[in-house]
């Protein structure tokens, strides 16, 4: 199985300041197809997961533009440009490249 | 709107089987794969198993392979989880998830499974 490792797990921010999660799998995600299955989501206290970003860098519907997700191969990154109240949660990376799909262990989110 | 309807947890004990039900609307349920993933108390996320979208192909986590089976009834909108020979860690709040190309993107909200003896 493919195992994904998140840095930070925890990261206290500041609001209005950016926020940065590292996301590093142990093998390369190109599909034989060319894409790259490395998404994000985003969960909140008390609620399901909610995906904010697919195909490393894609957008989901609704999704802040304050949410850039990057990277390539082995590494990827979620960047917050400014964190607000509301994105105070647990983000994970998933992989759907190769079966089975894996999390990462999750990065906690909180206000400072 | 899509909507990811959960049922069927409860406590049961160690060895005993349990099926869950997720009930789909708002979209074609029929043209969609559909996934299962799990959160143990105070865990993260686990995925499970995957289902095509005509229930020709399957796909299943390490930890639950040959003890639970993923299944759909696309004439019912519905998709399960038969999950025999529970043990303590399979604990947890299962979801029910739509699937597209390489990702998740609706998520029901979760049913409690609790194995104790």
């Amino acid at each position: 199985d493919i195992v994904l490792t998140q840095t930070p797990l925890s990261s206290p921010v500041t609001l209005g300041q950016p926020a940065s999660i590292s996301c590093r799998s142990a093998q390369r995600l190109e599909h034989s197809n060319g894409k790259t299955y490395l998404n994000w989501l985003q969960q909140r206290p008390g609620q399901p997961p909610r995906l904010l970003i697919y195909q490393i860098s894609k957008r989901f519907s609704g999704v802040p533009d304050r949410f850039r997700g990057s990277g390539a191969g082995t590494d990827f990154t979620l960047e917050i440009s400014r964190v607000e109240a509301e994105d105070v949660g647990i983000y994970y990376c998933l992989q759907g490249t190769h079966f089975p799909w894996t999390f990462g262990q999750g990065t906690k989110v909180e206000i400072k | 709107q899509v909507q990811l309807v959960e049922s069927g947890g409860g406590v049961v004990q160690p060895g005993m089987s349990l099926r869950l039900s997720c009930a789909g609307s708002g979209f074609t349920f029929r043209d969609f794969g559909m996934a299962w993933v799990r959160q143990a108390p105070a865990r993260g996320l686990e995925w499970l198993a995957l289902i095509s979208p005509d229930g020709s192909a399957k796909y299943y986590g390490d930890s639950v392979y040959g003890r639970f089976t993923i299944s759909r009834d696309n004439s019912k909108n519905t998709l399960f989880l038969q999950m025999n020979s529970l043990r303590i860690e399979d604990t947890a709040e299962y979801h029910c998830a739509r699937q597209h190309e390489g990702f998740v993107d609706d998520w029901g909200q979760g049913v409690l499974v609790t194995v104790s003896s």
